[in-house]
C-alpha cells in the first residue's frame, strides 16, 4: 500500500535552514508528484509547491519563491523540502502528499512539526 | 492572487444533510479548476474524500459527493455521521498552482 512516511520533528533558530524528508513506498517515486503543504497551529492549509522526480520540474508557491527548494533522491524512494531563513511564522507542521493525475492530493505523510525559536 | 472562499463554519443534526461550498472571490469554479476535498479532523494529517469535482477516493463512503453548484464547487455529506465533525478543505488548481480554501469547520449536533 502506498505510505509517505516523513522525518522526526525539528527545532532551529530563526535565520536558519530546515530540511524535511519524506520517503515513499508501496509505489514507484518517479510516477507521482510530490507536494508539500503546511499547518500553522489553529491555521488552515498552506500549499507550498510540488516537484517531479520524473522529469526535475518543480513550481513553488509564490509566497515561498526564493526560499524553498524541493529536490529527491530516487534510489532511495525519498523526497526533500528545504525551507530557507526562517522566521517564527515559518513554525508549522509540514506534510508531503502524493499528487495525482487530477491535480490532487491523494495520499498524505504523517506531518513533520517545525519549531523556530531563539 | 487567487483567494479560494468557504464558509468558516456549519452545523449539521445528525442524518442530515449538510452542503459546504467552495468558491473564487473572481470568477466562476469549473471542472477544470479539479476541485478537491479533504477532511482533516485534529492532530490528524488531512483525509482525501473527493477529487477531479466528484470522484471520491478510495474506501469514502458514498454519503460523501461532490458537484459543481452554480459557481462553486460543493461538497455534500448525507446521512451525517458524529464522527463527520471535522475541518473540511477545498482545494483548486489554478495556473499550474493548487491554492487551498480557509476550510470549514462542521459541527454535528
Amino acid at each position: 500500500q502506498v505510505q509517505l512516511v516523513q522525518s522526526g520533528a525539528e527545532v532551529k533558530k530563526p535565520g536558519a535552514s530546515v530540511k524535511v524528508s519524506c520517503k515513499a513506498s508501496g509505489y514507484t517515486l518517479t510516477s507521482y508528484n510530490i507536494n508539500w503543504v503546511r499547518q500553522a497551529t489553529g491555521q488552515g492549509l498552506e500549499w507550498m509547491g510540488w516537484m517531479n522526480p520524473n522529469t526535475g520540474n518543480t513550481g513553488y508557491a509564490q509566497n515561498f519563491q526564493g526560499r524553498v527548494s524541493m529536490t529527491w533522491n530516487t534510489a532511495i524512494s525519498t523526497a526533500y523540502m528545504e525551507l530557507n531563513s526562517l522566521t517564527s511564522e515559518d513554525a508549522a507542521v509540514y506534510y508531503c502528499a502524493r499528487g495525482n493525475w487530477y491535480h490532487a492530493l491523494d495520499f498524505w505523510g504523517q506531518g513533520t512539526m517545525v519549531t523556530v525559536s531563539s | 492572487q487567487t483567494v479560494v472562499t468557504q464558509e468558516p463554519s456549519f452545523s449539521v443534526s445528525p442524518r442530515g444533510t449538510v452542503t459546504l461550498t467552495c468558491g473564487l472571490t473572481s470568477g466562476s469554479v469549473s471542472t477544470s479548476h479539479y476541485p478537491s476535498w479533504y477532511q482533516q479532523a485534529p492532530g490528524q494529517a488531512p483525509r482525501t474524500l473527493i477529487y477531479s469535482t466528484n470522484t471520491r477516493s478510495s474506501g469514502v463512503p458514498d454519503r460523501f459527493s461532490g458537484s459543481i453548484l452554480g459557481n462553486k464547487a460543493a461538497l455534500t455529506i448525507t446521512g451525517a455521521q458524529a464522527d463527520d465533525e471535522s475541518h473540511y478543505y477545498c482545494v483548486l488548481y489554478v495556473g499550474n498552482d493548487l491554492v487551498f480554501g480557509g476550510g470549514t469547520k462542521l459541527t454535528v449536533l
